[in-house]
Protein backbone atom coordinates (compact mmCIF):
# COMPACT_ATOMS: atom_id res chain seq x y z
CA UNK A 1 0.00 0.00 0.00
CA UNK A 2 0.96 3.14 -0.76
CA UNK A 3 2.23 5.90 2.17
CA UNK A 4 3.45 9.17 3.05
CA UNK A 5 5.11 10.60 5.79
CA UNK A 6 5.85 13.65 7.22
CA UNK A 7 8.12 13.79 9.89
CA UNK A 8 7.67 17.18 11.30
CA UNK A 9 4.56 18.11 12.90
CA UNK A 10 5.74 21.91 13.23
CA UNK A 11 7.72 24.19 11.19
CA UNK A 12 8.63 27.60 12.56
CA UNK A 13 10.75 29.97 10.13
CA UNK A 14 11.14 33.50 10.40
CA UNK A 15 9.78 35.68 7.47
CA UNK A 16 12.06 36.30 4.49
CA UNK A 17 13.57 33.55 5.29
CA UNK A 18 13.73 30.10 2.94
CA UNK A 19 10.99 27.48 4.39
CA UNK A 20 10.95 23.58 3.34
CA UNK A 21 8.63 21.25 4.49
CA UNK A 22 9.68 17.64 4.21
CA UNK A 23 7.33 14.80 2.68
CA UNK A 24 8.73 11.01 1.69
CA UNK A 25 7.05 8.73 0.26
CA UNK A 26 6.78 4.87 -0.04
CA UNK A 27 4.83 3.59 -3.53
CA UNK A 28 4.95 0.80 -5.98
CA UNK A 29 5.91 1.98 -9.36
CA UNK A 30 5.70 5.81 -10.55
CA UNK A 31 4.93 8.01 -7.45
CA UNK A 32 2.09 11.24 -8.02
CA UNK A 33 2.51 13.07 -5.74
CA UNK A 34 0.46 16.00 -4.23
CA UNK A 35 0.64 19.24 -1.92
CA UNK A 36 -2.53 21.02 -0.62
CA UNK A 37 -2.53 23.79 1.97
CA UNK A 38 -5.04 24.11 4.68
CA UNK A 39 -5.87 27.83 6.01
CA UNK A 40 -7.29 28.12 9.75
CA UNK A 41 -11.55 26.89 8.80
CA UNK A 42 -11.02 26.74 5.36
CA UNK A 43 -10.98 23.71 3.03
CA UNK A 44 -7.67 21.92 1.48
CA UNK A 45 -6.68 24.42 -1.22
CA UNK A 46 -4.11 22.74 -4.05
CA UNK A 47 -0.46 23.94 -4.51
CA UNK A 48 1.04 21.43 -6.93
CA UNK A 49 1.44 18.26 -8.14
CA UNK A 50 4.57 16.02 -9.54
CA UNK A 51 3.82 13.53 -12.22
CA UNK A 52 6.56 13.25 -14.52
CA UNK A 53 9.03 15.52 -15.69
CA UNK A 54 11.53 18.01 -14.71
CA UNK A 55 12.22 16.98 -10.94
CA UNK A 56 11.49 20.46 -9.62
CA UNK A 57 7.52 21.76 -9.77
CA UNK A 58 6.66 25.16 -9.33
CA UNK A 59 3.04 25.51 -7.91
CA UNK A 60 0.52 28.52 -6.43
CA UNK A 61 1.86 31.29 -4.40
CA UNK A 62 5.25 31.19 -5.03
CA UNK A 63 5.67 27.42 -3.64
CA UNK A 64 7.43 24.95 -5.33
CA UNK A 65 8.89 21.45 -4.69
CA UNK A 66 11.79 19.07 -5.69
CA UNK A 67 11.08 15.28 -6.28
CA UNK A 68 13.97 13.51 -5.43
CA UNK A 69 13.42 9.64 -6.75
CA UNK A 70 16.74 8.27 -5.13
CA UNK A 71 15.52 9.63 -1.30
CA UNK A 72 11.70 8.49 -2.30
CA UNK A 73 10.93 12.39 -1.32
CA UNK A 74 9.31 15.53 -1.97
CA UNK A 75 9.50 18.53 -0.04
CA UNK A 76 7.72 21.96 -0.84
CA UNK A 77 10.29 24.53 -0.58
CA UNK A 78 9.95 28.32 -1.01
CA UNK A 79 12.61 30.70 -1.23
CA UNK A 80 11.07 33.43 1.33
CA UNK A 81 8.84 33.15 3.32
CA UNK A 82 5.45 34.94 4.53
CA UNK A 83 3.32 35.59 7.70
CA UNK A 84 0.55 34.91 5.43
CA UNK A 85 1.99 31.21 4.42
CA UNK A 86 1.51 30.47 7.94
CA UNK A 87 -1.17 27.16 7.82
CA UNK A 88 -1.34 23.39 7.29
CA UNK A 89 0.91 21.47 4.81
CA UNK A 90 -0.33 18.39 3.40
CA UNK A 91 1.57 16.08 1.00
CA UNK A 92 -0.47 13.02 -0.53
CA UNK A 93 0.08 10.51 -2.90
CA UNK A 94 -2.43 9.09 -5.36
CA UNK A 95 -2.67 5.39 -5.94
CA UNK A 96 -4.96 2.44 -6.01
CA UNK A 97 -6.66 1.12 -2.99
CA UNK A 98 -6.38 -2.04 -1.65
CA UNK A 99 -8.44 -3.87 -4.21
CA UNK A 100 -7.33 -2.12 -7.10
CA UNK A 101 -10.89 -0.77 -8.38
CA UNK A 102 -10.36 3.13 -7.69
CA UNK A 103 -7.89 5.57 -7.30
CA UNK A 104 -7.54 7.76 -3.72
CA UNK A 105 -5.20 10.01 -2.82
CA UNK A 106 -3.31 9.07 0.93
CA UNK A 107 -2.23 11.90 3.14
CA UNK A 108 0.45 12.65 4.92
CA UNK A 109 -0.22 13.53 8.97
CA UNK A 110 0.12 17.55 8.11
CA UNK A 111 2.83 19.58 9.09
CA UNK A 112 1.85 23.25 10.86
CA UNK A 113 4.15 26.09 8.75
CA UNK A 114 3.98 28.83 11.42
CA UNK A 115 5.99 32.21 10.15
CA UNK A 116 7.29 34.65 12.20
CA UNK A 117 6.91 38.24 11.94
CA UNK B 1 -17.56 31.22 -8.27
CA UNK B 2 -17.21 28.60 -5.65
CA UNK B 3 -16.09 25.07 -7.63
CA UNK B 4 -17.17 22.81 -4.24
CA UNK B 5 -19.63 23.93 -2.01
CA UNK B 6 -21.05 21.94 1.11
CA UNK B 7 -23.91 22.75 3.53
CA UNK B 8 -24.04 23.29 6.20
CA UNK B 9 -20.76 24.77 7.31
CA UNK B 10 -21.46 23.91 11.09
CA UNK B 11 -23.59 21.13 12.42
CA UNK B 12 -23.87 21.01 15.61
CA UNK B 13 -26.53 17.96 16.99
CA UNK B 14 -27.28 15.40 20.04
CA UNK B 15 -26.64 11.81 19.98
CA UNK B 16 -28.97 9.37 17.84
CA UNK B 17 -30.07 12.00 15.54
CA UNK B 18 -29.65 11.55 11.78
CA UNK B 19 -28.71 14.31 9.64
CA UNK B 20 -27.08 14.94 5.92
CA UNK B 21 -24.21 17.01 4.32
CA UNK B 22 -25.02 18.34 1.21
CA UNK B 23 -22.28 19.06 -1.74
CA UNK B 24 -21.98 20.71 -5.10
CA UNK B 25 -19.42 20.70 -7.55
CA UNK B 26 -19.87 23.25 -10.51
CA UNK B 27 -16.50 22.07 -12.40
CA UNK B 28 -18.19 19.81 -14.72
CA UNK B 29 -16.36 16.35 -12.68
CA UNK B 30 -17.41 13.72 -12.63
CA UNK B 31 -16.04 11.89 -9.65
CA UNK B 32 -16.72 12.82 -6.01
CA UNK B 33 -15.18 12.04 -2.75
CA UNK B 34 -16.31 12.18 1.10
CA UNK B 35 -13.27 12.29 3.32
CA UNK B 36 -13.07 12.57 7.28
CA UNK B 37 -10.29 14.95 8.96
CA UNK B 38 -10.26 14.02 12.98
CA UNK B 39 -9.35 16.24 15.96
CA UNK B 40 -5.83 15.64 15.16
CA UNK B 41 -6.06 16.58 11.65
CA UNK B 42 -5.86 13.28 9.69
CA UNK B 43 -7.41 13.00 6.61
CA UNK B 44 -8.90 10.30 4.99
CA UNK B 45 -10.70 8.97 2.21
CA UNK B 46 -14.37 7.51 2.89
CA UNK B 47 -16.21 7.04 -0.10
CA UNK B 48 -16.18 7.95 -3.59
CA UNK B 49 -18.66 7.88 -6.60
CA UNK B 50 -18.03 7.88 -10.13
CA UNK B 51 -20.69 9.23 -12.80
CA UNK B 52 -23.09 8.72 -9.95
CA UNK B 53 -21.65 4.70 -9.60
CA UNK B 54 -19.95 4.06 -5.57
CA UNK B 55 -16.35 3.18 -6.72
CA UNK B 56 -14.75 3.54 -3.06
CA UNK B 57 -16.46 2.94 0.27
CA UNK B 58 -13.73 2.19 3.10
CA UNK B 59 -14.24 0.75 6.91
CA UNK B 60 -17.03 3.76 7.28
CA UNK B 61 -19.92 2.50 9.77
CA UNK B 62 -23.19 1.80 7.64
CA UNK B 63 -24.59 3.99 9.89
CA UNK B 64 -22.65 7.02 6.65
CA UNK B 65 -24.75 6.44 3.73
CA UNK B 66 -23.70 8.60 0.55
CA UNK B 67 -25.93 9.85 -1.97
CA UNK B 68 -25.05 10.84 -5.49
CA UNK B 69 -28.25 12.07 -7.49
CA UNK B 70 -25.98 13.26 -10.43
CA UNK B 71 -22.66 13.79 -11.32
CA UNK B 72 -23.04 17.26 -9.40
CA UNK B 73 -24.02 16.33 -6.11
CA UNK B 74 -22.74 14.05 -3.64
CA UNK B 75 -24.45 13.62 -0.44
CA UNK B 76 -23.62 12.38 3.14
CA UNK B 77 -26.07 11.24 4.93
CA UNK B 78 -25.72 10.06 8.75
CA UNK B 79 -27.90 7.78 11.12
CA UNK B 80 -28.11 7.56 14.61
CA UNK B 81 -25.17 9.79 15.14
CA UNK B 82 -22.37 9.33 18.12
CA UNK B 83 -20.05 11.40 19.75
CA UNK B 84 -17.03 10.12 17.60
CA UNK B 85 -18.39 11.36 14.54
CA UNK B 86 -17.71 14.76 15.78
CA UNK B 87 -15.07 15.50 12.67
CA UNK B 88 -14.29 18.03 9.61
CA UNK B 89 -15.82 16.38 6.81
CA UNK B 90 -14.24 17.64 3.21
CA UNK B 91 -16.13 16.94 -0.11
CA UNK B 92 -13.88 16.88 -3.31
CA UNK B 93 -14.47 16.10 -7.24
CA UNK B 94 -11.53 15.23 -9.74
CA UNK B 95 -12.09 15.04 -13.48
CA UNK B 96 -12.23 11.03 -13.69
CA UNK B 97 -9.79 8.80 -11.93
CA UNK B 98 -6.49 9.03 -13.72
CA UNK B 99 -3.60 9.16 -11.35
CA UNK B 100 -2.72 12.51 -12.11
CA UNK B 101 -5.93 14.46 -12.06
CA UNK B 102 -5.95 16.81 -9.22
CA UNK B 103 -8.66 16.73 -6.45
CA UNK B 104 -10.99 20.33 -5.47
CA UNK B 105 -12.02 20.29 -1.77
CA UNK B 106 -14.91 22.33 -0.36
CA UNK B 107 -14.72 24.32 2.47
CA UNK B 108 -15.62 21.68 4.74
CA UNK B 109 -18.82 20.88 7.12
CA UNK B 110 -17.65 20.96 10.79
CA UNK B 111 -19.68 18.33 12.55
CA UNK B 112 -20.00 18.51 16.84
CA UNK B 113 -21.89 15.84 18.29
CA UNK B 114 -22.76 16.19 21.75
Amino acid sequence: AQSVAQPEDQVNVAEGNPLTVKCTYSVSGNPYLFWYVQYPNRGLQFLLKYITGDNLVKGSYGFEAEFNKSQTSFHLKKPSALVSDSALYFCAVRDLISSGSARQLTFGSGTQLTVLP
Amino acid sequence: DTAVSQTPKYLVTQMGNDKSIKCEQNLGHDTMYWYKQDSKKFLKIMFSYNNKELIINETVPNRFSPKSPDKAHLNLHINSLELGDSAVYFCASSRGQERGNTQYFGPGTRLTVL
